[in-house]
């Protein structure tokens, strides 16, 4: 199957800074890709929808300019979680897409942020 | 709005034996995907198996069989010959074609030696 490639798998920041986690299609191009967050035992929840080249759509509660996406190119989306604050720790999972046709979106292995 | 819902939170079989996660879900849509995906304590989600939903047909992948029945809007999973390695989160999960999914609250399946 596709690979998928997120990092880095877990990251330590200090509140008020940024940080970026990467999600690349590593031997497919992916037009779709989807970032989730999932809290500890709880389900996966859609975050935003980014479209190579165009801007994002982020679901509803979603605070977009908390959450910045850029899907720069077909192997490569970004996710920048912006002045981050401890309720923001959290499993942040991207999946991705390939072309038309192609129903199944494949996941990465998911990136732990901890906010101190 | 698309649901999914799960409800058994929790599970648990004896080794070999056969166990079956319930899925429930709403969509307005005519063409649309169900998964099933396995979360081990990994944390990397696995797909185990998927339904479209213009194939009558249950889907079937070695020990995990789907029973869709579409008019009632089911997907529940069924393991066979259960093992100690499909201990993990089962999540439902609802796609449309552009690949987004609806994920339903999980069950967390143990399998006990």
């Amino acid at each position: 199957g596709a690979v998928v490639s997120q990092h880095p798998s877990w990251v330590i920041c200090k509140s008020g800074t940024s940080v970026k986690i990467e999600c690349r299609s590593l031997d497919f191009q992916a037009t779709t890709m989807f970032w989730y967050r999932q809290f500890p035992k709880q389900s996966l929840m859609l975050m935003a929808t980014s479209n190579e080249g165009s801007k994002a759509t982020y679901e509803q509660g979603v605070e977009k300019d908390k959450f910045l996406i850029n899907h720069a190119s077909l192997t490569l989306s970004t996710l920048t979680v912006t002045s981050a604050h401890p309720e923001d720790s959290s499993f942040y999972i991207c999946s991705a897409r390939g072309g038309k046709g192609i129903a199944e979106a494949f996941f990465g292995q998911g990136t732990r942020l901890t906010v101190v | 709005a698309q649901t999914v819902t799960q409800s058994q939170p929790e599970m648990s079989v004896q080794e070999a034996e056969t166990v079956t996660l319930s899925c429930t879900y709403d969509t307005s849509e005519n063409n649309y995907y169900l998964f099933w995906y396995k979360q081990p304590p990994s944390r990397q989600m696995i797909l185990v198996i998927r339904q479209e939903a213009y194939k009558q047909q249950n889907a079937t992948e070695n020990r995990f069989s789907v029973n869709f029945q579409k008019a009632a809007k089911s997907f529940s999973l069924k393991i066979s010959d259960s093992q100690l390695g499909d201990t993990a989160m089962y999540f439902c999960a609802l796609g449309n074609q552009g690949g987004k999914l609806i994920f339903g609250q999980g069950t967390e399946l143990s399998v006990k030696p």
